[in-house]
């Protein structure tokens, strides 16, 4: 069974420019979660897609955007980035609905604006 | 609102038993989580109890859930080095997502 990947590893923009991160969910998971972790502080959730549509979402500005891609990958979307945008991304997949709602997550993409 | 409440800082000496508290506000929750996170890495997952369980044991790791007060915990027998790491507790906040709410983490630093 292949495990929740994400690219990139690391990132380093600079501010008000825009960023993708990338997340392939585990096999037979139909959903992906985003999360964003600040240094120091437990993940943050941003918003999930199930079956490409957004599912939910929490307290996080319109530039952070997604997509979810017919294979169940995933993208986050990040425009206008700003300093405290920099953090550890980690998405996280699931198949709810089928008693199997615990998440697994991926080891993140870290990102640095300066 | 929602909100997980955990103790920054545990210390312990190897092989002895750590003990990690987490407090809840969400009764809703239908699974409660022990994720642990490594320097640098993502997080994986330890174990999970189900709400209308009172304790599940898998390995060394005891989870312990009173419900009534809202308490979790982690219990790690024969603690070992390599369990160095941030150990996060969640709750499902019980809608349609099932998105996780965490804690602050606790640091669990093992001494030799």
């Amino acid at each position: 069974e292949t495990g929740v990947t994400q690219s990139p590893t690391h990132l380093i923009k600079t501010r008000g420019q825009q960023v993708t991160l990338r997340c392939s969910s585990q096999s037979g998971h139909n959903t992906v979660s985003w999360y964003q972790q600040a240094l120091g502080q437990g993940p943050q959730f941003i918003f999930q897609y199930y079956r490409e549509e957004e599912n939910g979402r929490g307290n996080f500005p319109p530039r952070f955007s997604g997509l979810q891609f017919p294979n169940y990958s995933s993208e986050l979307n990040v425009n206008a980035l700003e300093l405290d945008d920099s953090a550890l991304y980690l998405c996280a997949s699931s198949s709810p609905g089928q008693g199997r709602e615990t998440q697994y997550f991926g080891p993140g993409t870290r990102l640095l604006v300066l | 609102g929602e909100d997980v409440e955990q103790s920054l800082f545990l210390s312990v000496r190897e092989g002895d038993s750590s003990v990690i508290n987490c407090t809840y506000t969400d009764s809703s929750s239908t699974y409660l989580y022990w994720y642990k996170q490594e320097p640098g890495a993502g997080l994986q997952l330890l174990t999970y109890i189900f709400s209308n369980m009172d304790m599940k044991q898998d390995q060394r790791l005891t989870v312990l859930l009173n419900k009534k007060d809202k308490h979790l915990s982690l219990r790690i027998a024969d603690t070992q080095t390599g369990d160095s790491a941030i150990y996060f507790c969640a709750e499902t906040d019980g809608g349609a997502t099932n998105k996780l709410i965490f804690g602050t983490g606790t640091l669990l630093a093992v001494q030799p």
